[in-house]
Protein backbone atom coordinates (compact mmCIF):
# COMPACT_ATOMS: atom_id res chain seq x y z
CA UNK A 1 0.00 0.00 0.00
CA UNK A 2 0.98 4.06 0.22
CA UNK A 3 3.46 4.96 2.30
CA UNK A 4 4.12 8.65 2.76
CA UNK A 5 6.84 10.37 4.75
CA UNK A 6 7.22 14.27 5.60
CA UNK A 7 9.96 15.87 7.88
CA UNK A 8 8.00 17.16 11.23
CA UNK A 9 9.10 20.80 11.76
CA UNK A 10 10.03 23.39 9.46
CA UNK A 11 10.47 27.28 10.77
CA UNK A 12 10.56 30.14 8.58
CA UNK A 13 11.09 33.52 8.18
CA UNK A 14 8.10 36.00 7.80
CA UNK A 15 8.09 37.23 4.10
CA UNK A 16 10.54 33.93 2.95
CA UNK A 17 9.45 30.92 1.23
CA UNK A 18 8.59 27.59 2.96
CA UNK A 19 9.68 24.22 1.18
CA UNK A 20 7.42 21.35 2.15
CA UNK A 21 8.96 18.09 1.08
CA UNK A 22 6.84 14.78 0.90
CA UNK A 23 7.72 11.05 -0.03
CA UNK A 24 5.80 8.77 -1.04
CA UNK A 25 5.85 4.70 -2.69
CA UNK A 26 3.14 3.92 -4.83
CA UNK A 27 3.83 4.88 -8.21
CA UNK A 28 0.68 4.01 -9.30
CA UNK A 29 -0.83 7.24 -7.26
CA UNK A 30 -3.16 9.63 -9.57
CA UNK A 31 -4.19 12.40 -7.56
CA UNK A 32 -1.57 13.77 -4.66
CA UNK A 33 -2.80 15.96 -1.93
CA UNK A 34 -2.13 18.60 0.34
CA UNK A 35 -3.58 19.37 2.82
CA UNK A 36 -3.37 22.55 5.80
CA UNK A 37 -4.51 21.78 9.56
CA UNK A 38 -5.17 25.11 11.89
CA UNK A 39 -4.95 24.15 15.55
CA UNK A 40 -7.94 22.09 16.54
CA UNK A 41 -9.12 22.63 13.44
CA UNK A 42 -9.95 20.26 10.62
CA UNK A 43 -8.11 19.34 7.20
CA UNK A 44 -8.33 21.69 4.68
CA UNK A 45 -8.09 20.80 0.79
CA UNK A 46 -5.19 23.07 -0.23
CA UNK A 47 -4.57 21.93 -3.73
CA UNK A 48 -3.54 18.39 -5.33
CA UNK A 49 -1.71 17.52 -8.51
CA UNK A 50 -2.65 15.12 -11.20
CA UNK A 51 0.39 12.55 -11.65
CA UNK A 52 1.08 13.36 -15.62
CA UNK A 53 1.95 17.23 -14.03
CA UNK A 54 5.39 18.23 -13.00
CA UNK A 55 4.36 21.38 -11.57
CA UNK A 56 0.69 23.06 -10.33
CA UNK A 57 0.86 26.88 -9.15
CA UNK A 58 -1.78 28.29 -7.34
CA UNK A 59 -1.36 32.08 -5.74
CA UNK A 60 1.56 31.72 -3.47
CA UNK A 61 1.20 27.97 -3.86
CA UNK A 62 3.31 25.98 -6.13
CA UNK A 63 3.21 22.25 -5.97
CA UNK A 64 6.14 20.36 -7.68
CA UNK A 65 6.16 16.22 -8.47
CA UNK A 66 9.09 14.46 -9.05
CA UNK A 67 7.88 11.15 -10.50
CA UNK A 68 11.22 9.50 -10.92
CA UNK A 69 11.69 9.63 -7.52
CA UNK A 70 8.37 9.70 -5.63
CA UNK A 71 8.76 13.18 -4.43
CA UNK A 72 6.13 16.01 -3.30
CA UNK A 73 7.19 19.72 -2.51
CA UNK A 74 4.82 22.46 -1.82
CA UNK A 75 6.32 25.65 -1.64
CA UNK A 76 4.52 28.44 0.10
CA UNK A 77 6.04 32.08 -1.54
CA UNK A 78 6.00 35.00 1.08
CA UNK A 79 5.30 32.80 4.22
CA UNK A 80 2.78 34.59 6.44
CA UNK A 81 1.97 34.30 10.06
CA UNK A 82 -1.44 32.98 8.86
CA UNK A 83 0.32 30.42 7.36
CA UNK A 84 1.78 28.53 10.38
CA UNK A 85 -0.16 25.27 10.49
CA UNK A 86 0.35 21.34 9.92
CA UNK A 87 0.81 20.65 6.67
CA UNK A 88 -0.32 17.05 5.17
CA UNK A 89 0.61 15.27 1.52
CA UNK A 90 -2.00 12.27 0.87
CA UNK A 91 -1.97 9.94 -2.13
CA UNK A 92 -4.58 7.34 -2.66
CA UNK A 93 -4.56 4.24 -0.37
CA UNK A 94 -4.79 0.87 -1.57
CA UNK A 95 -8.29 -1.71 -1.38
CA UNK A 96 -10.62 0.27 -2.69
CA UNK A 97 -13.24 2.87 -0.87
CA UNK A 98 -11.30 5.82 -2.61
CA UNK A 99 -8.80 5.91 0.42
CA UNK A 100 -6.36 8.85 0.90
CA UNK A 101 -3.29 7.52 2.92
CA UNK A 102 -1.92 10.78 4.87
CA UNK A 103 1.95 11.19 5.99
CA UNK A 104 2.61 12.27 9.14
CA UNK A 105 2.26 16.04 8.99
CA UNK A 106 5.06 18.79 8.67
CA UNK A 107 4.83 21.78 11.31
CA UNK A 108 5.51 24.89 10.10
CA UNK A 109 6.15 27.61 12.24
CA UNK A 110 6.85 31.60 10.86
CA UNK A 111 8.57 33.58 12.86
CA UNK A 112 8.11 37.46 12.89
CA UNK B 1 -22.66 23.49 -2.17
CA UNK B 2 -21.94 20.85 -0.26
CA UNK B 3 -21.37 20.81 3.79
CA UNK B 4 -20.12 18.54 6.61
CA UNK B 5 -21.04 18.66 10.16
CA UNK B 6 -19.90 16.68 13.09
CA UNK B 7 -20.71 16.79 16.43
CA UNK B 8 -19.97 16.58 19.30
CA UNK B 9 -17.45 19.27 18.70
CA UNK B 10 -15.55 18.51 22.22
CA UNK B 11 -16.53 15.09 24.33
CA UNK B 12 -14.78 13.72 28.13
CA UNK B 13 -15.55 10.68 29.06
CA UNK B 14 -14.85 8.11 31.54
CA UNK B 15 -13.45 4.95 30.63
CA UNK B 16 -15.38 2.34 29.77
CA UNK B 17 -18.46 4.49 28.86
CA UNK B 18 -20.16 4.22 25.24
CA UNK B 19 -19.40 7.26 22.87
CA UNK B 20 -21.24 8.17 19.68
CA UNK B 21 -20.41 11.11 17.44
CA UNK B 22 -22.04 12.20 14.48
CA UNK B 23 -21.61 13.21 10.59
CA UNK B 24 -23.80 14.83 8.20
CA UNK B 25 -23.04 15.62 4.90
CA UNK B 26 -25.51 17.80 2.80
CA UNK B 27 -25.29 19.03 -0.78
CA UNK B 28 -24.83 15.51 -2.34
CA UNK B 29 -25.86 11.89 -2.52
CA UNK B 30 -24.52 8.76 -1.70
CA UNK B 31 -20.83 10.10 -0.80
CA UNK B 32 -18.34 8.10 0.27
CA UNK B 33 -17.83 8.58 4.21
CA UNK B 34 -14.68 8.33 6.16
CA UNK B 35 -13.82 8.24 10.05
CA UNK B 36 -10.04 9.42 10.62
CA UNK B 37 -8.07 9.83 14.31
CA UNK B 38 -5.54 11.93 14.71
CA UNK B 39 -3.87 10.62 17.79
CA UNK B 40 -0.82 13.13 19.88
CA UNK B 41 1.81 12.05 16.93
CA UNK B 42 0.16 13.70 14.98
CA UNK B 43 -0.64 11.24 12.08
CA UNK B 44 -4.05 10.83 10.72
CA UNK B 45 -5.21 6.69 10.87
CA UNK B 46 -8.13 5.72 8.95
CA UNK B 47 -10.51 3.79 10.97
CA UNK B 48 -13.95 3.16 9.21
CA UNK B 49 -15.46 3.78 5.60
CA UNK B 50 -18.54 3.33 3.59
CA UNK B 51 -19.67 3.41 0.29
CA UNK B 52 -23.20 3.18 0.94
CA UNK B 53 -26.15 2.78 3.21
CA UNK B 54 -24.60 -0.14 5.85
CA UNK B 55 -21.57 -0.64 3.66
CA UNK B 56 -18.90 -0.17 6.39
CA UNK B 57 -15.41 -1.39 5.66
CA UNK B 58 -13.11 -1.74 9.18
CA UNK B 59 -9.16 -0.73 8.52
CA UNK B 60 -8.19 -1.72 11.88
CA UNK B 61 -9.29 -4.11 14.77
CA UNK B 62 -9.87 -1.91 17.81
CA UNK B 63 -12.65 -0.81 20.16
CA UNK B 64 -14.66 1.32 18.14
CA UNK B 65 -17.86 0.67 15.08
CA UNK B 66 -19.36 2.53 12.83
CA UNK B 67 -23.12 2.55 11.04
CA UNK B 68 -24.52 4.36 8.31
CA UNK B 69 -28.41 4.39 9.07
CA UNK B 70 -28.84 7.37 6.21
CA UNK B 71 -27.08 7.71 2.74
CA UNK B 72 -25.40 11.25 4.67
CA UNK B 73 -24.96 10.06 7.97
CA UNK B 74 -22.32 8.30 9.42
CA UNK B 75 -22.02 7.76 12.92
CA UNK B 76 -18.90 6.49 15.18
CA UNK B 77 -19.77 4.15 18.41
CA UNK B 78 -17.99 2.32 21.06
CA UNK B 79 -19.67 0.13 23.83
CA UNK B 80 -16.92 0.80 26.25
CA UNK B 81 -14.08 3.66 25.83
CA UNK B 82 -10.73 2.88 26.97
CA UNK B 83 -7.99 5.71 27.27
CA UNK B 84 -6.31 5.13 24.18
CA UNK B 85 -9.83 5.97 22.22
CA UNK B 86 -8.29 9.29 23.47
CA UNK B 87 -7.38 11.85 19.98
CA UNK B 88 -9.06 14.21 17.64
CA UNK B 89 -11.47 12.32 15.12
CA UNK B 90 -12.39 13.36 11.67
CA UNK B 91 -15.61 12.84 9.70
CA UNK B 92 -15.02 13.52 6.28
CA UNK B 93 -16.35 12.77 2.47
CA UNK B 94 -16.25 12.82 -1.17
CA UNK B 95 -18.12 12.31 -4.30
CA UNK B 96 -18.81 8.49 -4.97
CA UNK B 97 -16.55 9.01 -9.01
CA UNK B 98 -14.46 12.31 -7.10
CA UNK B 99 -11.03 12.12 -6.52
CA UNK B 100 -10.80 14.70 -3.52
CA UNK B 101 -11.71 14.13 1.00
CA UNK B 102 -13.27 17.19 2.15
CA UNK B 103 -13.19 16.78 5.97
CA UNK B 104 -15.27 18.15 8.75
CA UNK B 105 -14.54 19.97 11.96
CA UNK B 106 -13.26 17.43 14.11
CA UNK B 107 -14.29 16.01 17.56
CA UNK B 108 -12.06 15.95 20.24
CA UNK B 109 -12.09 13.19 22.89
CA UNK B 110 -10.94 12.83 25.73
CA UNK B 111 -11.24 9.62 28.17
CA UNK B 112 -10.28 9.91 31.68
Amino acid sequence: GEDVEQSLFLSVREGDSSVINCTYTDSSSTYLYWYKQEPGAGLQLLTYIFSNMDMKQDQRLTVLLNKKDKHLSLRIADTQTGDSAIYFCAGPGTGGGNKLTFGTGTQLKVEL
Amino acid sequence: SQTIHQWPATLVQPVGSPLSLECTVEGTSNPNLYWYRQAAGRGLQLLFYSVGIGQISSEVPQNLSASRPQDRQFILSSKKLLLSDSGFYLCAWRFPSGNTIYFGEGSWLTVV
